[in-house]
């Protein structure tokens, strides 16, 4: 079983929908929970980190986190057609980032 | 503002050859990392480095191998470059504390013909 585990994509969605990206996960070590974003030719840029379970908002996203269940979600509320690029979970644990293969969305106008 | 620098975007090589890849961070960060990237396999790492001198191997280190000889600078080195190992290079950097978020480079897409 892979530590990490994130559909591909791609996932298409019209301007304005709510988007739902989810990663799940097998280690119950990891320690940071974190959601980066990477457009083409461009390296991943962190969009957001948690540490706890619940929610973290952000403006038009929010982070969810669920450890019991070992799973995590990225929401994109009234989604932009900027926001379309791969979107890649990360887990830290022991000073290391252990990466899912990454969700890549269009965002459609 | 943090800046992790990849000496090259695009890098064509043959197969054989001795290949360099620099990264240079200004964020006086003491981890360094190299992953690479392919489609469906995700971000692998393929080594990284607590401090100058010092390495790590990560999930795929061979046929690579890496120098820290500067805090700044951390190179990675295809010793003979195999059509394998056409892929996109990342480099990232993370402070000693850990509880951080990486910084990454814009990559480098390197092809070995």
């Amino acid at each position: 079983q892979k530590e990490v585990e994130q559909d591909p994509g791609p996932l298409s969605v019209p301007e304005g929908a709510i988007v739902s990206l989810n990663c799940t996960y097998s280690n119950s070590a990891f320690q940071y929970f974190m959601w980066y974003r990477q457009y083409s030719r461009k390296g991943p840029e962190l969009l957001m980190y948690t540490y706890s379970s619940g929610n973290k908002e952000d403006g038009r996203f929010t982070a969810q986190v669920d450890k019991s269940s070992k799973y995590i979600s990225l929401f994109i509320r009234d989604s932009q057609p900027s926001d379309s690029a791969t979107y890649l979970c990360a887990f830290l644990h022991t000073d290391k980032l252990i990466f899912g293969t990454g969700t890549r969305l269009q965002v459609f106008p | 503002d943090v800046k992790v620098t990849q000496s090259s975007r695009y890098l064509v090589k043959r197969t054989g050859e001795k290949v360099f890849l620099e990264c240079v961070q200004d964020m006086d960060h003491e981890n360094m990392f190299w992953y690479r990237q392919d489609p469906g396999l995700g971000l692998r790492l393929i080594y990284f480095s607590y401090d100058v001198k010092m390495k790590e191997k990560g999930d795929i280190p061979e046929g690579y191998s890496v120098s820290r000889e500067k805090k700044e600078r951390f190179s990675l080195i295809l010793e003979s470059a195999s059509t394998n190992q056409t892929s996109m290079y990342l480099c990232a950097t993370l402070p000693l504390s850990g509880n951080q978020p990486q910084h990454f480079g814009d990559g480098t897409r390197l092809s070995i013909l």
